[in-house]
């Protein structure tokens, strides 16, 4: 059973550009969501998908945005990078949306975003 | 975004030594849950909690979900090295329909110098 994998681990750029991260979820999981975890502090929730939908959103503006595909992995993609975009940017599959946490909500290793 | 007030936000331990740290909210939630971070790692499950006033272990590890569903406190019994990190308690209402977890900052355990 492989865990959560996400890609690139670290990455650099620069103010006003996009990037997209990705995530494979654990084998069995069909739910992935996202945390936005700033230095220092805990992850916020950005949003979560589930059978291909964006299935509930955290404070997190528009340019903001996600894909699931059909075998459940995702990607998160940000437009026009601010500088506090920077952080540690967490993926957590499930089993379903509203999983139990012991069985699911593996977190993977995270992509280390800097924006300068 | 919404966090939970967790305490202390550090500590330093010596081998041996138990140690104590909590999380409150305003909200109530129906599970309550402990984490562990090290560093350039993602949070690691320690112990999930279902109901009010249930107390949990896992190992050394002691947890407790409040009677009010706004408050859980975590116990480390006879640190050992290896347990310094980053512990974040994380709420969840398990079975809705979202699964998203609301964090705390987060207490660092760090080893006495």
């Amino acid at each position: 059973e492989t865990g959560v994998t996400q890609s690139p681990t670290h990455l650099i750029k620069t103010r006003g550009q996009q990037v997209t991260l990705r995530c494979s979820s654990q084998s069995g999981h069909n739910t992935v969501s996202w945390y936005q975890q700033a230095l220092g502090q805990g992850p916020q929730f950005i949003f979560q998908y589930y059978r291909e939908e964006e299935n509930g959103r955290g404070n997190f503006p528009p340019r903001f945005s996600g894909l699931q595909f059909p075998n459940y992995s995702s990607e998160l993609n940000v437009n026009a990078l601010e500088l506090d975009d920077s952080a540690l940017y967490l993926c957590a599959s499930s089993q379903d949306r509203g999983g139990s946490p012991e069985n699911g909500y593996t977190f993977g290793s995270g992509t280390r975003l800097t924006v300068v | 975004g919404q966090q939970l007030n967790q305490s202390p936000q550090s500590m330093f331990i010596q081998e041996g030594e138990d140690v104590s740290m909590n999380c409150t909210s305003s909200s109530i939630f129906n599970t309550w849950l402990w984490y562990k971070q090290d560093p350039g790692e993602g949070p690691v499950l320690l112990i999930a909690l279902y109901k009010a006033g249930e107390l949990t272990s896992n190992g050394r590890l002691t947890a407790q979900f409040g009677i009010t569903r706004k408050d859980s406190f975590l116990n480390i019994s006879a640190s050992i090295p290896s347990d310094v990190g980053i512990y974040f308690c994380a709420g969840y209402n398990y079975g809705g329909s979202q699964g998203n977890l609301i964090f705390g900052k987060g207490t660092k355990l760090s080893v006495k110098p």
